[in-house]
């Protein structure tokens, strides 16, 4: 069965840092990898979309790559900003019983301190 | 502009009212799609479907219902509401279903509370 974990859940650092987030999966057959933002009481926004042939996607301060070998993304985000505060999202699309179906994390909350 | 509505944004109910939560999206999208979100629990999929009259469940589908008679709508219903499902609710839609390149586009949300 189709596990998504994000670790850390939740996380602080001061303006300007670099960071990480994590996600990780558990079958490796997947159709992509989306990263989503959410802020506090409002939809999501996708950030970056991941295929499962591509390695990586850039889009600005923000990086994911994609090890569908070992079940595992990360979102790097460079030289935060207080704006970055919000929950991250990572979600996986795979086949299950002929079908397409997506499953997400928990999140991780991001808050960067000015 | 492209989107994905839903109504009403906030809703309280009591117990075993039944009550709709419609969703459009104007892309011409075939796969929409239900969830939930819960603190600590994430987003989970309740419903979705993959084009007109093909619906199928998701990982939480029980005391919800869904139909798909036209592309562009897909209300979720909830024939007799408990508390438990009190939630926030989110619509979503993509293009087709199994295309690794199609992004999901999700609704505002629609944050109900069952009494």
């Amino acid at each position: 069965k189709q596990e998504v974990t994000q670790i850390p859940a939740a996380l602080s650092v001061p303006e300007g840092e670099n960071l990480v987030l994590n996600c990780s999966f558990t079958d490796s057959a997947i159709y992509n990898l989306q990263w989503f933002r959410q802020d506090p009481g409002k939809g999501l926004t996708s950030l970056l979309l991941i295929q499962s042939s591509q390695r990586e996607q850039t889009s600005g301060r923000l990086n994911a790559s994609l090890d569908k070998s070992s079940g595992r993304s990360t979102l790097y985000i460079a030289a935060s900003q207080p704006g970055d505060s919000a929950t991250y999202l990572c979600a996986v699309q795979f086949k299950a019983s002929g079908t397409y179906k997506y499953i997400f994390g928990t999140g991780t909350r991001l808050k960067v301190l000015a | 502009e492209a989107q994905v509505t839903q109504n009403p944004r906030y809703l309280i109910t009591v117990t075993g009212k039944k009550l709709t939560v419609t969703c459009s999206q104007n892309m011409n999208h075939e796969y929409m799609s239900w969830y939930r979100q819960d603190p600590g629990l994430g987003l989970r999929q309740i419903y979705y479907s993959m084009n007109v009259e093909v619906t199928d469940k998701g990982d939480v589908p029980e005391g919800y219902k869904v139909s798909r008679k036209e592309k562009r709508n897909f209300p979720l219903i909830l024939e007799s509401p408990s508390p438990n499902q009190t939630s926030l609710y989110f619509c979503a839609s993509s293009l087709a279903g199994g295309r690794p390149q199609e992004t999901q586009y999700f609704g505002p949300g629609t944050r109900l509370l069952v009494l």
